[in-house]
């Protein structure tokens, strides 16, 4: 079974600090992405990874950034949380080139005070 | 733009019950087609994927259809059970722009009564 794990569930921080999500997957999937969901908005995708280092923009990348420095691991950088931070955050990871299916880790719930 | 929808944004129905949930999808140049379900506060979990190739896929109680040409699809649910009450998410992936992004559907609550 592809496993996809996020390091925590839940998380509090304060505005203004420098925020690291990380998601780790154990399939050896090239594609890795980190999307929000928010009520009524639904989900939307922040950054994709296609391989190590490689990383594109989403939807809403803006008060974001990525690290990809391990095929298995890939980190969501929130720079200065900022309290429209506040939201539930999914990593998902996929087998490149392929259409095979794509898998969510167990999402964490960010809150900035 | 690809744009997916999915009708009833709610449904509640009786444990037992057959029923079907409705995606539609705007763009009918897609990959495939992704079911999932979400838990409250959970991740997704994937129920079904059916390729662009293919008419339904079968697992269990599910059963998910789709018509790429009409830019449709259902996920039948037999005999529901309490256990079944989630909300339930379509996702497309489409040809051409970036790939490989999943366009989602904002999700069926499903409530199943004992």
């Amino acid at each position: 079974d592809v496993k996809v794990t996020q390091s925590s569930r839940y998380l509090v921080k304060r505005t203004g600090e420098k925020v690291f999500l990380e998601c780790v997957q154990d399939m050896d999937h090239e594609n890795m992405f980190w999307y929000r969901q928010d009520p009524g908005l639904g989900l939307r995708l922040i950054y994709f990874s296609y391989d190590v280092k490689m990383k594109e923009k989403g939807d809403i990348p803006e008060g974001y950034s990525v690290s990809r420095e391990k095929k298995e691991r890939f980190s969501l950088i929130l720079e200065s949380a900022s309290t429209n931070q506040t939201s539930m955050y999914l990593c998902a990871s996929r087998m490149g080139q392929g259409l095979g299916e794509q898998y969510f880790g167990p999402g964490t719930r960010l809150t900035v005070t | 733009k690809q744009e997916v929808t999915q009708i009833p944004a709610a449904l509640s129905v009786p444990e037992g019950e057959n029923l079907v949930l409705n995606c539609s999808f705007t763009d009918s140049a897609i990959y495939n087609l992704q079911w999932f379900r979400q838990d409250p506060g959970k991740g997704l979990t994937s129920l079904l994927l059916i390729q662009s190739s293919q008419r339904e896929q079968t697992s269990g109680r599910l059963n998910a259809s789709l018509d790429k040409s009409s830019g449709r699809s259902t996920l039948y649910i037999a005999a529901s059970q309490p256990g079944d009450s989630a909300t339930y998410l379509c996702a497309v992936r489409s040809y051409g722009g970036a790939t490989n992004k999943l366009i989602f559907g904002t999700g069926t609550l499903l409530a199943v009564q004992p």
